[in-house]
């Protein structure tokens, strides 16, 4: 069975340094993987997927991950927070042998930002 | 374009009684998901429509739970009787159409608390 393992549920970032969100997959195939970021009071928005194409992901905000077959894990990153880029992270994995597309998704990591 | 909402956004009920979410997907989106999170877990998925037919319902607890998507438009999930367990964040995401990984795009989410 695959799963999806966020490190971190809550990561505090000073402004202006580096995002790092950690994520991890356990699949025998390399699956589609998202980045989903949720801000208060708000749905869950696309930060930016992979799907098969290039290994590395630009997404909006600044944000970009790099998925690493060998390493199983896409990893998601910010040279420089925001104060805005406090919210919610969620990685999440659709299987490629799933043709309907359904998510599983990490436990979230929150981000906090610091003046 | 308006996106995926939900209502209500948030619900309190009593145990046993009947709660019932409704979602409105993005106008043309023919897939249409349920995901629910629980309060300190990741979000999981409950089920997936393809217009009105129900393609995927392996995620749903048990039937105290029933989703029906009327003319492929909204969808609505009943609970009843609800219990304490219910309680959690219940998303509703919406794609295209195609048996693709597309991108699903989510609703703020109804928030139901069962006491």
């Amino acid at each position: 069975a695959q799963s999806v393992t966020q490190l971190g549920s809550h990561v505090s970032v000073s402004e202006g340094a580096l995002v790092l969100l950690r994520c991890n997959y356990s699949s025998s195939v390399p699956p589609y993987l998202f980045w989903y970021v949720q801000y208060p009071n708000q749905g869950l928005q696309l930060l930016l997927k992979y799907t098969s194409a290039a290994t590395l992901v630009k997404g909006i905000n600044g944000f970009e991950a790099e998925f690493k077959k060998s390493e199983t894990s896409f990893h998601l990153t910010k040279p420089s927070a925001h104060m805005s880029d406090a919210a919610e992270y969620f990685c999440a994995v659709s299987m490629t042998t799933d043709s309907w597309g359904k998510f599983q998704f990490g436990a979230g990591t929150q981000v906090v930002v610091t003046p | 374009e308006a996106g995926v909402t939900q209502f209500p956004s948030h619900s309190v009920i009593e145990k046993g009684q009947t709660v019932t979410l409704r979602c409105d997907p993005i106008s043309g989106h023919d897939n249409l998901y349920w995901y629910r999170r629980v309060m300190g877990k990741e979000i999981k998925f409950l089920l997936h429509f393809v217009k009105e037919s129900k393609q995927d319902e392996s995620g749903m607890p048990n039937n105290r739970f029933l989703a029906e998507r009327t003319g492929g438009t909204y969808s609505t999930l009943k609970v009843q009787p609800a219990e304490l367990e219910d309680s959690g964040v219940y998303f509703c995401a919406s794609s295209q159409s195609g048996r693709r990984v597309d991108t699903q795009y989510f609703g703020p989410g109804t928030r139901l608390t069962v006491l």
